[in-house]
């Protein structure tokens, strides 16, 4: 596809478990970021990667979130022992970052996993 | 926090009408981006400003931004219903970080 694919597109958890979501970035962009968004609210940066390697992981909550990405390819992020505060809309996005300039370009979005934990 | 603030929180207005959104950033800044939210779901990117352009304009959008008071706004004209989202601005500097603010809900009536 043309677009950032994100699934599931809704995920309903019971607290405790763990949950898996997925990100297939634009084919070619080596940037790829993960958002969390609480109702209402604004967009909460968690954690960037470049190509393969996370530079800053910074914005992960807590030890229980993870995520790998495969190569400028697809990426997981990994809620564990999930907790009711942890539901949130998930957006991934991409962009074709110039790695000379470091100038952000455009970021595509994809449109988000929607996860409940009851 | 590192988000950007954005006021209004919620505008609401007529058809028709123009709306204008302000944003509020933190640091120096590469460019600043608006984006649109529909449905609380995937961001599509509006329009991109650098950091030495101090007005742009994409068909009815008009964004202006003034680095000395670390603000940007975003004005869209002649509104039309189907212009009801949430709008965020997204500050990007020598970082890779995209900076959101808090957001801005139109709801533009009918």
């Amino acid at each position: 596809g043309a677009g950032v694919s994100q699934s599931p597109s809704n995920k309903v958890t019971e607290k405790g478990k763990d949950v898996e979501l997925r990100c297939d970035p634009i084919s070619g962009h080596t940037a790829l970021y993960w958002y969390r968004q609480r109702l209402g609210q604004g967009l909460e940066f968690l954690i960037y990667f470049q190509g393969n390697s996370a530079p800053d992981k910074s914005g992960l909550p807590s030890d229980r979130f993870s995520a790998e990405r495969t190569g400028e390819s697809v990426s997981t992020l990994t809620i564990q022992r999930t907790q009711q505060e942890d539901s949130a809309v998930y957006l991934c996005a991409s962009s074709a970052r110039r790695a000379v300039t470091r100038l952000n370009t455009e970021a595509f979005f994809g449109q988000g996993t929607r996860l409940t934990v009851v | 926090s590192q988000q950007g603030e954005e006021d209004p929180q919620a505008l609401s207005i007529q058809e028709g009408e123009n709306a204008t959104m302000n944003c509020s950033y933190k640091t120096s800044i590469n460019n600043l981006q608006w984006y649109r939210q529909n449905s609380g779901r995937g961001l599509v990117h509006l329009i991109l400003i650098r950091s030495n352009e101090r007005e742009k304009h994409s068909g009815r959008l008009r964004v202006t931004l003034d680095t000395s008071k670390k603000s940007s706004s975003l004005l869209i004209t002649a509104s039309r219903a189907a212009d009801t989202a949430s709008y965020f601005c997204a500050s990007t500097s020598g970082t890779y970080k995209y900076i959101f603010g808090t957001g801005t809900r139109l709801k533009v009536l009918a």
